[in-house]
């Protein structure tokens, strides 16, 4: 099994509706992160979260929240999806010191 | 915050060595710079970490001179299956995007 998984891999949806991407992850870390990317972008920063009770703002944050439902578990949401929110969501864990991201596989977003 | 600038693309052909410069002048005293990996469709890969001089493991070696203004990651012997986006972080830096990376392009 992956340390962190993403699910869906894929999902196509209607604007304006809502959807959730889910994290899980097996590393143990307290930090998790998700990240957003465009063809030809780098990733960018959506929110961040250093332990269960700690939620962040990233660069990117505006359309999007976050649950932190436990340690191994980090849900990105998307209230009422738009065209310019199709890309590629990455989630991405630490451990507290923050020396190294383990990536899971990505879940690609079109959004219609 | 540090933030990092490295070429946006590079090429190579298979065999040669590939050098990647990235530049953090403002790097912190306590950070560490770490590279990772990004292939089409995956998410990136960790592959070398270091703090000052030269680090080296199966895949990599990184240079940090002793101002640590910048960093070079080294791929000997570039293979095509190393055509990948490559990325120079400054951990701890959580509140910036890992940027464009530099795509490294290696021909047969």
């Amino acid at each position: 099994d992956a340390d962190v998984t993403q699910t869906p891999r894929n999902r196509i949806t209607k604007t304006g509706k809502r959807i959730m991407l889910e994290c899980s992850q097996t590393k143990g870390h307290d930090r998790m992160y998700w990240y957003r990317q465009d063809p030809g972008l780098g990733l960018r920063l959506i929110y961040y979260s250093f332990d269960v009770k700690d939620i962040n703002k990233g660069e990117i944050s505006d359309g999007y929240s976050v649950s932190r439902q436990a340690q191994a578990k980090f849900s990105l949401s998307l209230e009422s999806a738009i065209p310019n929110q199709t890309a590629l969501y990455f989630c991405a864990t630490s451990e507290s010191g923050g020396t190294g991201y383990t990536f899971g596989s990505g879940t690609r977003l079109t959004v219609v | 915050l540090a933030k990092t600038t490295q070429p946006i693309s590079m090429d190579s052909y298979e065999g040669q060595e590939v050098n990647i410069t990235c530049s953090h002048n403002n790097i912190a005293t306590n950070d560490y710079i770490t590279w990772y990996q990004q292939f089409p469709s995956q998410g990136p890969r960790f592959i070398i970490q270091g703090y000052k001089t030269k680090v080296t493991n199966e895949v990599a070696s990184l240079f940090i001179p002793a101002d640590r203004k910048s960093s070079t990651l080294s791929l000997p012997r570039v293979s095509l299956s190393d055509t990948a986006v490559y990325y120079c972080l400054v951990p701890y830096d959580y509140k910036l995007s890992f940027g464009a990376g530099t795509t490294v392009t290696v021909r047969a």
